[in-house]
């Protein structure tokens, strides 16, 4: 069964320093990949996705992630922190079974100035 | 700019007192979903429909039901709230691409209170 691990329920970091949000995935096939960005009392808005062309995936405001099939990663990333990146943030798997995207339970950032 | 709509943003009710949420796309998404997210939470799918396909999740409430009239509309019916189900709900949509969801599109979710 698909499933998604987000590690770190909270993670704090000084503006202008690096942003590393962890995401482990198990899936029996080439999975559909996704990172999305939630700010208190929004909806969820897609930063980026993986759908097994490039294995590096670029999004918007300067994140990134990289699937690593040999780890069954998909961390994201950002060089350097900003203020208004302080948001929650969740990785979602979808693999065969068509309908759905599951969830990881999210992970808390924090910029501190 | 094509979008997923939510009506109202927030909504207040009474114990027992049924209340519908409403949400409609111009995406002309085939999926269209209704999740629970409470705080501090990741959001919990309620149910989904596939084009006209209703697919209710296991652990979902009877209390809790769903309308799609046409593609672009879809409604949660709440039928007698309890304390519990205060929450932000939201609704998304999508396409299947390669036999799977691609991404999904969030409304701004509403607030129910349950007084």
């Amino acid at each position: 069964a698909q499933s998604v691990t987000q590690l770190g329920s909270h993670v704090s970091v000084s503006e202008g320093a690096l942003v590393l949000l962890r995401c482990n995935y198990s899936s029996s096939v080439p999975p559909y990949l996704f990172w999305y960005v939630q700010y208190p009392n929004q909806g969820l808005q897609l930063l980026l996705k993986y759908t097994s062309a490039a294995t590096l995936v670029k999004g918007i405001n300067g994140f990134e992630a990289e699937f690593k099939k040999s780890e069954t990663s998909f961390h994201l990333t950002k060089p350097s922190a900003h203020m208004s990146d302080a948001a929650e943030y969740f990785c979602a798997v979808s693999d065969r079974k068509p309908d759905k995207l599951i969830f990881g339970t999210g992970t808390r950032l924090q910029v501190f100035p | 700019d094509a979008m997923v709509i939510q009506n109202p943003r927030y909504q207040v009710t009474q114990f027992g007192k049924p209340v519908t949420l409403s949400c409609s796309q111009t995406l002309n998404h085939n999926v269209m979903y209704w999740y629970q997210q409470k705080s501090s939470q990741a959001p919990k799918l309620l149910f989904h429909y596939y084009d006209k396909d209703f697919n209710n999740e296991a652990d979902t409430p009877d209390n809790f039901q769903s309308r799609r009239p046409n593609t672009s509309f879809c409604f949660l019916d709440i039928r007698s709230p309890g304390l519990g189900d205060a929450a932000m709900y939201l609704c998304a949509t999508s396409t299947i691409m390669g036999g799977r969801t691609d991404t999904q599109y969030f409304g701004p979710g509403t607030r129910l209170t349950v007084l």
